[in-house]
């Protein structure tokens, strides 16, 4: 694997359900970020973690819990969502989260809140 | 604040024409520019981005933007268009707090 990958690439799940959402990057980066893409909107940023500590919580209701137990992995742990949170989910990677710095993206979990 | 306004949501274009995404920054401070791609089903990919230096950048697949400091703009281009550039394309702006706060996207439609 290369890259920034994403598991599942598709989840369907009930407003009652608990699902996680897998993100792994093979960059040798030490920050990763979840970010929530709309239709018609623009990327929002939920969250950043630098050397597996959260630098950055946009603001994000407590229905979404992030998990990062080292720089190669970051979890989007998911429970009693609404119909609203479905959207595409994307993890990113970067060296580290400053100015200027590139952030490489995965392909993203399409999520449908039933 | 900094904020990201890409002018246009659709740019529907022929195949081998010319085309140009405009993107409009607001900031109080230095930016940084980027434009990402986003093919259908797939993440984001770095086309190009501005840092420092000359302010005419060139990226991958043929694309490339030209920084306007004075009118606050960062617009893409490229002067021949494929079928296989039809993609969403987004503009951010890197800050301050060196966060990437992103325009709309603009989906460029390339047509036989």
């Amino acid at each position: 694997e290369t890259g920034v990958t994403q598991t599942p690439r598709h989840l369907v799940m009930g407003m009652t359900n608990k699902k996680s959402l897998k993100c792994e990057q093979h960059l040798g980066h030490n920050a990763m970020y979840w970010y929530k893409q709309s239709a018609k909107k623009p990327l929002e940023l939920m969250f950043v973690y630098n050397f597996k500590e959260q630098t950055e919580n946009n603001s994000v209701p407590s229905r979404f819990s992030p998990e990062c137990p080292n720089s190669s992995h970051l979890f989007l742990h998911l429970h009693t969502l609404q119909p609203e949170d479905s959207a595409l989910y994307l993890c990113a990677s970067s060296q580290a989260p400053g100015k200027g710095i590139e952030q490489y993206f995965g392909p993203g979990t399409r999520l449908t809140v039933t | 604040a900094q904020s990201v306004t890409q002018l246009d949501s659709q740019v529907p274009v022929f195949e081998e024409a010319p085309v140009e995404l405009r993107c409009n920054y607001s900031s109080s401070v230095s930016v940084y520019l980027f434009w990402y791609v986003q093919y259908p089903n797939q993440g984001l990919q770095l086309l190009l981005k501005y840092l420092s230096g000359s302010t005419l950048v060139k990226g991958i697949n043929g694309f490339e933007a030209e920084f306007n400091k004075s009118q606050t703009s960062f617009h893409l281009r490229k002067p021949s268009v494929h079928i296989s550039d039809t993609a969403e394309y987004f503009c951010a702006v890197s800050g301050g707090t060196g966060k990437l706060i992103f325009g709309q996207g603009t989906t460029l439609q390339v047509k036989p």
